[in-house]
């Protein structure tokens, strides 16, 4: 049981670039969530995706986009990448929306120049 | 506006002593769960323990316990025993048990440093 897996582990872009990070888990859960923690601070909601087929905002979900692929797989995508989004990146799934624990992946760090 | 506060930015405690982390919230909601996450250095967030708001009991796990005073809206996060594995950021966060979505809402972090 590998939980919550993020790809890559580390990225840098530059200004402008795009790119998808990949979230998957072997839980069968239901709901999962994109977060992302800036120095000092505690994590943020991006986008989350209460059960398959369905994404709704965040706190800050400007400059990004998410993707349901499957129950399994939920991708979030910088179409545009911007120094401001230099930050590290948590991916976290639970069986329930309401009911259960969330569990985190690893985190993908990101740098944009 | 929900919201977690964390006082405490660093604390110290000696190993083998036992630590309080604060943690106090603020929500109109009257059911909700609070939460606990440990951050190591290596970065991942490790789930701690959780307390849902109509809980009787404080819950407890192993050597983490949370003192859950609903009047006071506190929950705070109780080490017995440290250890120099304890070493990390911890992070308070509730949700809301009937927003849709679940989303967690988390606090600033206290970061905890165990001397040997």
């Amino acid at each position: 049981n590998a939980g919550v897996t993020q790809t890559p582990k580390f990225q840098v872009l530059k200004t402008g670039q795009s790119m998808t990070l990949q979230c998957a888990q072997d839980m069968n859960h239901n709901s999962m969530y994109w977060y992302r923690q800036d120095p000092g601070m505690g994590l943020r909601l991006i986008y989350y995706s209460a059960s398959e087929g369905t994404t709704d905002k965040g706190e800050v979900p400007n400059g990004y986009n998410v993707s349901r692929l499957n129950k399994r797989e939920f991708s979030l995508r910088l179409e545009s990448a911007a120094p401001s989004q230099t930050s590290v990146y948590f991916c976290a799934s639970s069986g329930q929306p309401n009911g259960d624990t969330q569990y985190f992946g690893p985190g993908t760090r990101l740098t944009v120049l | 506006a929900q919201k977690i506060t964390q006082t405490q930015p660093g604390m110290f405690v000696q190993e083998k002593e036992a630590v309080t982390l604060d943690c106090t919230y603020d929500t109109s909601d009257p059911s909700y769960g609070l939460f606990w996450y440990k951050q190591p250095s290596s970065g991942e967030m490790i789930f701690l323990i959780y307390q849902g708001s109509y809980d009787q009991q404080n819950a407890t796990e192993g050597r983490y316990s949370l003192n859950f005073q609903k009047a006071r809206k506190s929950a705070n996060l109780v080490i017995s025993a440290s250890q120099l594995g304890d070493s990390a950021m911890y992070f308070c966060a509730m949700r809301q048990i009937y927003n849709q979505g679940g989303k967690l809402i988390f606090g600033q972090g206290t970061e905890l440093s165990v001397k040997p």
